[in-house]
C-alpha cells in the first residue's frame, strides 16, 4: 500500500507570494490534516478535513486554507507568504481522524527568502 | 485539559546499550498515546500505540513502552540502541476525538555514539 504522499518536497518562494501544497492520503483513509512544524514552535495543527469538510481548524491566519478533494486528496495554500511561513509542512491522513493512528508523510519544506 | 511532557530535549547512549526516553501525560481521562520517530527531513512514523489494551505495548525497530496511570507516564524503552535509531522522538496524546486535538510533545532528540 502506498503512503501518504506530499508534493512538491522543497519549495523555495519569496514574501508576497502564495503557495499550494499537495496531499495524496493512504488509499481508503479519508481524514487529512496539516500540521506546521518549526525548530521554535514544534508541531502546530493547522487544518483537518473528512469527506471534503474542514473538520478543525488551528489557530493560524486566514491565509491559510486548504480544500479536500472528492478522492480525499487535499491542497493547503498560504498567501501572502511571510518569513515566518517558512516551515517543515507535514500531512497525514487516518482511517477516521478519530482516534486512529496518523500516517505522515515526507512533508514539504517551504522557505520564504 | 489535556498536556504532555518530554523530560529530555537530548539523550545520547551508546550503540549496543540500552534506550530511556520518558514523557508524562496529563489528561482528565484516559487517552491514547503515541510514540512517532523522525529522521532527518522525513515525516512522522509510528513506533507505538497505546490504547488501553495493555499496558506493556510493543512497536516496531524493537521498541516498546509500558504505560504507568499511577505515574502518568509512558516512557520508550530499547534494550539495545543501533546506530540507526537517531532520530527525533515524539510523544503524542490523543483523547477520543478528531486530529484537531492530538498534542505533540516537544521531542526528544536521540544521538548514538558509536
Amino acid at each position: 500500500k502506498a503512503g501518504v504522499t506530499q508534493t512538491p518536497r522543497y519549495l523555495i518562494k519569496t514574501r508576497g507570494q502564495q503557495v499550494t501544497l499537495s496531499c495524496s492520503p493512504i488509499s481508503g483513509h479519508r481524514s487529512v490534516s496539516w500540521y506546521q512544524q518549526t525548530p521554535g514552535q514544534g508541531l502546530q495543527f493547522l487544518f483537518e478535513y473528512f469527506s471534503e469538510t474542514q473538520r478543525n481548524k488551528g489557530n493560524f491566519p486566514g491565509r491559510f486554507s486548504g480544500r479536500q478533494f472528492s478522492n480525499s486528496r487535499s491542497e493547503m495554500n498560504v498567501s501572502t507568504l511571510e518569513l515566518g511561513d517558512s516551515a517543515l509542512y507535514l500531512c497525514a491522513s487516518s482511517v477516521t481522524g478519530d482516534n486512529s493512528p496518523l500516517h505522515f508523510g515526507n512533508g514539504t519544506r517551504l522557505t520564504v527568502t | 485539559a489535556q498536556s504532555v511532557t518530554q523530560l529530555d530535549s537530548h539523550v545520547s547512549v551508546s550503540e549496543g546499550t540500552p534506550v530511556l526516553l520518558r514523557c508524562n501525560y496529563s489528561s482528565s481521562y484516559s487517552p491514547s498515546l503515541f510514540w512517532y520517530v523522525q529522521h532527518p527531513n522525513k515525516g512522522l512514523q509510528l513506533l507505538l500505540k497505546y490504547t488501553s489494551a495493555a499496558t506493556l505495548v510493543k512497536g516496531i525497530n524493537g521498541f516498546e513502552a509500558e504505560f504507568k496511570k499511577s505515574e502518568t507516564s509512558f516512557h520508550l524503552t530499547k534494550p539495545s540502541a543501533h546506530m540507526s535509531d537517531a532520530a527525533e522522538y515524539f510523544c503524542v496524546v490523543s483523547p477520543y476525538s478528531s486530529a484537531s486535538k492530538i498534542i505533540f510533545g516537544s521531542g526528544t532528540r536521540l544521538s548514538i555514539r558509536p
